[in-house]
């Protein structure tokens, strides 16, 4: 199915392991982008992807690495986990239309540090 | 001073009244707003945007921008108990980063 998909949905780490979360959507939208939410919270960037091989900070990138080798793929990863990053992660995608940007969202991953 | 600010929050309205909800921001080279609507336990949903000063209408729905006084709202009439969600402002600037609120949490009861 067309779409933006996450995967894990759940997951549970122990502090200091290394932990990638995955991103892949069929648009073949340009943007991609990565938010952390956090409970009661709005979304904080962490980073973005303008194209295949064109990444860039966003608000909060300490503590994260991403990658974009192909247009569909983003996956985002935690190097060396720790508790302050347990959080709700969103990947979005989106195309520039008309000098706006729209985003469409995945489902998210639910990760806990313990 | 945060970038996007919303009303804290909880904003509470009876079925059918019109609920009204805040963003304020502080870049005025920001060139996008859109609201999205985020039910709990899912993902933000669009549901509308706006880049023009001025209120543009979608069903039920209307959003308003004074660029001037760096102010966006999103009017909800008819409100209905499916409304009950949290409501995210997003402003984005031209450089291309979209930076949120932090939310109003918006019941309607019945």
């Amino acid at each position: 199915d067309a779409g933006i998909t996450q995967s894990p949905r759940y997951k549970i780490t122990e502090t200091g392991r290394q932990v990638t979360l995955m991103c892949h959507q069929t648009w073949s939208h340009s943007y991609m982008f990565w938010y952390r939410q956090d409970l009661g919270h709005g979304l904080r960037l962490i980073y973005y992807s303008a194209a295949a091989d064109i990444t860039d900070k966003g608000e909060v990138p300490d503590g994260y690495v991403v990658s974009r080798s192909k247009t569909e793929n983003f996956p985002l990863t935690l190097e060396s986990a720790t508790r302050s990053q347990t959080s709700v992660y969103f990947c979005a995608s989106s195309d520039r239309i008309s000098g706006g940007e729209r985003q469409y969202f995945g489902p998210g991953t639910r990760l806990t540090v313990t | 001073q945060k970038e996007v600010e919303q009303n804290s929050g909880p904003l509470s309205v009876p079925e059918g009244a019109i609920a009204s909800l805040n963003c304020t921001y502080s870049d005025r080279g920001s060139q996008s707003f859109f609201w999205y609507r985020q039910y709990s336990g899912k993902s933000p949903e669009l549901i509308m945007f706006i880049y023009s000063n001025g209120d543009k209408e979608d069903g039920r729905f209307t959003a308003q921008l004074n660029k001037a006084s760096q102010y966006v709202s999103l009017l909800i009439r008819d409100s209905q108990p499916s409304d009950s969600a949290t409501y995210l402002c997003a402003v984005r600037n031209n450089a291309g980063k979209s930076t949120f609120g932090d939310g109003t949490t918006l019941t309607v009861k019945p």
